[in-house]
């Protein structure tokens, strides 16, 4: 079955440590997002690409890096420059025109 | 900048209500409009995509109906189940300079009781 595979499901941090998650997905879909979800907050873009070896700041981008090398894998790392990183982390991929697919997340938490 | 709303943020119905969820947005220069159901702890999943040319859509219990004019977007859920307990999102792919941009509402938190 087509869809997006989000690992690991809980990652723990300690202070100064970078971390990494991943996202890979068999959709064929050109487009893939990285959203973050705090309490009360709803979900904010970190980091988009349209294509690989192409990525663009999302509203939040600040302390993370993306890399875009296949079409099929997006990984987001969150850098020890990021003061609160505690969130649920969500990826996707599609297209504004034929919708989106979410995977199951990510929790991170520092430790 | 599209701003999306959902009203009610929370509904707590006994078993077999039928559910009304609502969702607003400002900019009606839409392409479709999701809705998605979010568990705790859980990623999102796609319950119906409505495309701006289309009034409504089904989904066995599910009904969206799609008023471009107005922004607003309604989700129906017939006789309802605890199973049906849940968050719902709506989001709206907005055409920016070079690229879609999704706007999310906040959610309506529902909990159906038995």
């Amino acid at each position: 079955d087509g869809g997006i595979t989000q690992s690991p499901k809980y990652l723990f941090r300690k202070e100064g440590q970078n971390v990494t998650l991943s996202c890979e997905q068999n959709l064929n879909h050109d487009a893939m997002y990285w959203y973050r979800q705090d309490p009360g907050q709803g979900l904010r873009l970190i980091y988009y690409s349209q294509i690989v070896n192409d990525f663009q700041k999302g509203d939040i981008a600040e302390g993370y890096s993306v890399s875009r090398e296949k079409k099929e894998s997006f990984p987001l790392t969150v850098t020890s420059a990021q003061k609160n990183p505690t969130a649920f982390y969500l990826c996707a991929s599609g297209t504004g025109g034929y919708g989106y697919t979410f995977g199951s997340g990510t929790r991170l938490t520092v430790v | 900048k599209q701003e999306v709303t959902q009203i009610p943020a929370a509904l707590s119905v006994p078993e077999g209500e039928n559910l009304v969820l609502n969702c607003s947005f400002t900019d009606s220069a839409i392409y479709n409009l999701q809705w998605f159901r979010q568990d705790p702890g859980k990623g999102l999943t796609s319950l119906l995509l409505i495309q701006s040319s289309q009034r409504e859509q089904t989904s066995g219990r599910l009904n969206a109906s799609l008023d471009k004019s107005s922004g607003r977007s309604t989700l129906y859920i017939a006789a309802s189940q605890p199973g049906d307990s849940a968050t719902y999102l709506c989001a709206v792919p907005t055409w920016t300079s070079n690229d879609y941009k999704l706007s999310f509402g906040a959610g309506t938190t529902v909990t159906v009781r038995a």
